[in-house]
């Protein structure tokens, strides 16, 4: 059954570097998402990104954070400076339609910023 | 405010025995409500999907119902497994956006 995949599994950066999360979305899948999810809280909806543009963001998506595809199937989040609480999980998603059609995760990048 | 709220935030219970999880939202325009089961350390796993117009639906042991009128919704799983230990999460689509607004889940252990 086709998945979503996310390298690295896990990444330790210090403070202020540029990271690069990246995922693989299921091949058909024309939505692609962002989320975030701090140790021991809800999950937030970073961005969705269709057509090769970013279709919607919320708050916490800002200057410092970017999107990109930069092939036919790779989706990578980008975070520019990297600041302590931006360590979390880190779910990539995609899904065929938007709306009422199921989104699929994938396992999750843990980003630790020492 | 969009908010999804769940309660229990834990549950413990038995192998073989019936639970029932609840969650209320205020998000408005409503879209669809979603339950996703996440393991630890892993992505959520969709369960259910539902819209405006369906009260239930099932997905093998687990049935979600929905109540558009009072915003509620509940997932009752049938015969717990011990791979049923897991975070329920209950999730809720605006229309006309992508943004899932998720709940807090409830922390679910079954023991033998």
């Amino acid at each position: 059954e086709p998945e979503v995949t996310q390298t690295p599994s896990h990444q330790v950066t210090q403070m202020g570097q540029e990271v690069i999360l990246r995922c693989v979305p299921i091949s058909n899948h024309l939505y692609f998402y962002w989320y975030r999810q701090i140790l021991g809280q809800k999950v937030e909806f970073l961005v969705s990104f269709y057509n090769n543009e970013i279709s919607e963001k919320s708050e916490i998506f800002d200057d410092q954070f970017s999107v990109e595809r930069p092939d036919g199937s790779n989706f990578t989040l980008k975070i520019r400076s990297t600041k302590l609480e931006d360590s979390a999980m880190y779910f990539c998603a995609s899904s065929e339609v938007r709306g009422t059609y199921e989104q699929y995760f994938g396992p999750g990048t843990r980003l630790t910023v020492t | 405010k969009n908010q999804v709220e769940q309660s229990p935030q834990s549950l413990i219970i038995l192998e073989g025995k019936n639970c029932t999880l609840q969650c209320n939202y205020t998000v408005s325009p409503f879209s669809n409500l979603r339950w996703y089961k996440q393991d630890t350390g892993r992505g959520p796993v969709s369960l259910t999907i539902m819209t405006f117009s369906e009260n239930t639906k099932s997905n093998g042991r687990y049935t979600a119902t929905l109540d558009a009128d009072t915003k509620q919704s509940s997932l009752h799983i049938t015969a717990s497994q011990l791979s049923d230990s897991a975070s329920y999460i209950c999730v809720v689509l605006s229309y006309n956006t992508d943004k899932l607004i998720f709940g807090t889940g409830t922390r679910l252990q079954v023991f033998p």
